[in-house]
């Protein structure tokens, strides 16, 4: 069965630290997706990053970069020289082909905190 | 602004009432996703539809139904309403329903407190 665990609940950084949040996820599939969102404090949902199980090759965006190895199962999000701005709830997601679309499981989410 | 508009944005209502909550999915976009968001799940996934046709199911209750119309947009209609109902309603649309390939745009939510 799916399973996304996202061990820390909240963090609490300083501003320009880097902070690292850890997805681990169980799937029986071998093609699958994996997704980070941020919800800011406003509340709405913000697209990421998306990585298929074929690539794992990780990725740098600016300040933020993610980290995929299939053989621990992890997707681990690092933003480097954190901001207040980045204060926000951030989810990791896996999606499997279930009959004809796609069905996506949410970790419980990892608030993070940026003190300035 | 995502371009993904969901109306009401609160709702209140009684235990054993029925509502319904309305999506309009981004111009051009032709899928739109249900999300559920409440304190004791957390976010979860309840139903896809593409061109007006259900594509995928996730964990919606039987009490719960959603159809997407032919002007592609959606509505979630929730009836039974149990205080465990009470919860952020997202929806999101994406151009082909293919969420491997393509970002899902998130409108900003209805929230729903059931009394």
């Amino acid at each position: 069965a799916q399973k996304v665990t996202q061990a820390q609940t909240e963090i609490s950084v300083v501003e320009k630290e880097d902070v690292t949040l850890d997805c681990v996820y169980e799937t029986r599939d071998t093609t699958y997706y994996l997704f980070w969102y941020k919800q800011p404090p406003s509340g709405e949902l913000v697209f990421l990053i998306r990585r298929n199980s074929f690539d794992e090759q990780n990725e740098i965006s600016g300040r933020y970069s993610w980290n995929f190895q299939k053989s621990t199962s992890s997707f681990n999000f690092t933003i480097t020289a954190s901001q207040v701005v980045d204060s926000a709830v951030y989810f990791c997601a896996l999606s499997e082909r279930n009959t004809g679309g796609f069905k996506t499981i949410f970790g419980a989410g990892t608030r993070l905190f940026v003190k300035a | 602004d995502s371009g993904v508009t969901q109306t009401p944005k609160h709702l209140i209502t009684a235990t054993g009432q029925r509502v319904t909550l309305r999506c309009s999915p981004r111009s051009g976009d032709l899928s739109v996703y249900w999300y559920q968001q409440s304190l004791d799940q957390g976010l979860q996934f309840l139903i896809q539809y593409y061109n007006g046709e259900e594509r995928a199911k996730g964990n919606i209750l039987e009490r719960f139904s959603a159809q997407q119309f032919p002007d592609l947009h959606s509505e979630l209609n929730l009836s039974s309403l149990e205080l465990g109902d009470s919860a952020l309603y997202f929806c999101a649309s994406s151009a082909q329903g293919l969420p491997s390939q393509e970002t899902q745009y998130f409108g900003p939510g209805t929230r729903l407190l059931v009394l």
